[in-house]
């Protein structure tokens, strides 16, 4: 039941930014878009998240479109720890509404 | 920055026994969770605590299933008579306000039903 929409993989050449798409058409005016990944394995991470404006943090740029039903999660420089399973979720930004996790995009960085 | 610790790592069991799994969220979160991913599959939510109760459920979190905060640091998923198809990984997390209310999880516990 999640709520968007991601490929179920990417490559990406090392160095170079890696473009992380995510549709969300029916994303609703107070749900926010939260991006983690999993690294082999490992507990997800938490990359970054947004509303309507783009943001941007150490690890990653988000950007939502004006109309909010898709977004893009850019890694500006990735390297070979970027391979991981990257999961774009819509949820509202309380307590209340639990992470539901998708299939996310498997990206594998390229030497 | 502050983590999520999980213990054990890894934990063999035979089928049919008792399990705990441990975990110590980021002090000054309130907010618990337990989340589990079978090999291959999805992570799955499995139960979030809040104020010392339960507040949300899902299906896969049956009467085998019990969670508690015995002291003020530690959150524990017990499993009562485990089954093969218990085997995953299983993460907890933690939340507070930080991050829109975003989760930070521990590294998991890989539980082995033998």
């Amino acid at each position: 039941d999640a709520k968007t929409t991601q490929p179920p993989s990417m490559d990406c050449a090392e160095g170079r930014a890696a473009n992380l798409p995510c549709n969300h058409s029916t994303i609703s005016g107070n749900e926010y878009v939260y991006w983690y990944r999993q690294i082999h394995s490992q507990g997800p991470q938490y990359i970054i998240h947004g509303l309507k404006n783009n943001e941007t943090n150490e690890m990653a740029s988000l950007i939502i479109t004006e109309d909010r039903k898709s977004s893009t999660l850019i890694l500006p420089h990735a390297t070979l720890r970027d391979t991981a399973v990257y999961y774009c979720i819509v949820r509202v930004a309380n307590r209340d509404d639990k992470i539901i996790f998708g299939k996310g995009t498997r990206l594998h960085i390229l030497p | 920055e502050p983590e999520v610790t999980q213990t054990p790592s890894h934990q063999v069991t035979q089928m049919g026994q008792e399990v705990i799994l441990r975990c110590v969220p980021i002090s000054n979160h309130l907010y618990f969770y337990w989340y589990r991913q079978i090999l291959g599959q999805k992570v799955e939510f499995l139960v979030s605590f809040y104020n010392n109760e339960i507040s949300e459920k899902s299906e896969i979190f049956d009467d085998q299933f019990s969670v508690e905060r015995p002291d003020g640091s530690n959150f524990t998923l017990k499993i009562r008579s485990t089954k093969l198809e218990d085997s995953a990984m299983y993460f907890c997390a933690s939340s507070g306000v930080g991050h829109g209310y975003g989760y930070t999880f521990g590294s998991g516990t890989r539980l082995t039903v033998v």
